[in-house]
């Protein structure tokens, strides 16, 4: 079975600053994806970007970008220029490639998501 | 924030009532999904369905029954719940063969008394 563990329960920044989010997962697939979706006081979740694993190019969404060490199993998320709107809470998540239902696997993608990290943003 | 949506955003609830959360899809998705998010653990898949039969049911007690009538919607029935079912219930959708990302609805925060 997956695992998705986020190490830091809480962060904070000073708007325009940068901060970097930490997540690492256990896994024995080669192929899989990965996601960091945000989810505001508002509660609606909301993805950030999306990495898939066979692509050495860590993905980049205009002020997010990831670190992604296929290796070291680990999937950070940077936000640069850090905002006001910003805050909220993080959560990585992996996928494991969806496969058929004839070759034994299932119709859908399932997702396994951590714990999440509170971000918050300081004028 | 339409593409997904939820009703009501908030219920109270007796252990003894019998009530049904609502998900929407505006999206043409083909699959859905209930989790449930309580306060300091990860998010957990509840069920899922795909083309709107139930491919996956986690464990979870029959006092939660899922209903998906068609691909835009899925209903989570309620009855007899425990205070510990007191969590934010989140429905989500996606299209099979295209990333499947998942896009969340906006949850319902139910409180059992």
């Amino acid at each position: 079975a997956q695992t998705v563990t986020q190490s830091q329960p809480e962060m904070s920044v000073q708007e325009a600053e940068t901060v970097t989010l930490s997540c690492t997962y256990d896994t024995s697939e080669n192929n899989y994806y990965l996601f960091w979706y945000k989810q505001p006081p508002s509660r609606q979740m909301i993805l950030v970007i999306r990495q898939e694993a066979y692509k050495q190019q860590n993905a980049t969404e205009n002020r997010f970008s990831v670190n992604f060490q296929k290796a070291a199993k680990s999937f950070s998320l940077k936000i640069s220029d850090s905002q006001l709107g910003d805050t909220a809470m993080y959560f990585c998540a992996f996928m494991k490639p969806r496969g058929g239902l004839y070759a034994g696997g299932t119709s859908y993608g399932k997702l396994t998501f951590g714990q999440g990290t509170i971000l918050t943003v300081h004028p | 924030e339409t593409g997904v949506t939820q009703t009501p955003r908030h219920l109270v609830m007796g252990m003894t009532n019998k009530k049904s959360l609502k998900c929407e899809q505006h999206l043409g998705h083909n699959a859905m999904y209930w989790y449930k998010q309580s306060a300091k653990k990860p998010l957990e898949l509840m069920f899922v369905y795909s083309l709107e039969e139930r491919v996956e049911n986690n464990s979870v007690p029959s006092r939660f029954s899922p209903e998906c009538p068609n691909s835009s919607h899925l209903f989570l029935h309620l009855h007899t719940l425990q205070p510990e079912d007191s969590a934010l219930y989140l429905c989500a959708s996606s299209l099979q063969g295209q990333g499947d990302e998942q896009y969340f609805g906006p949850g319902t925060r139910l409180t059992v008394t």
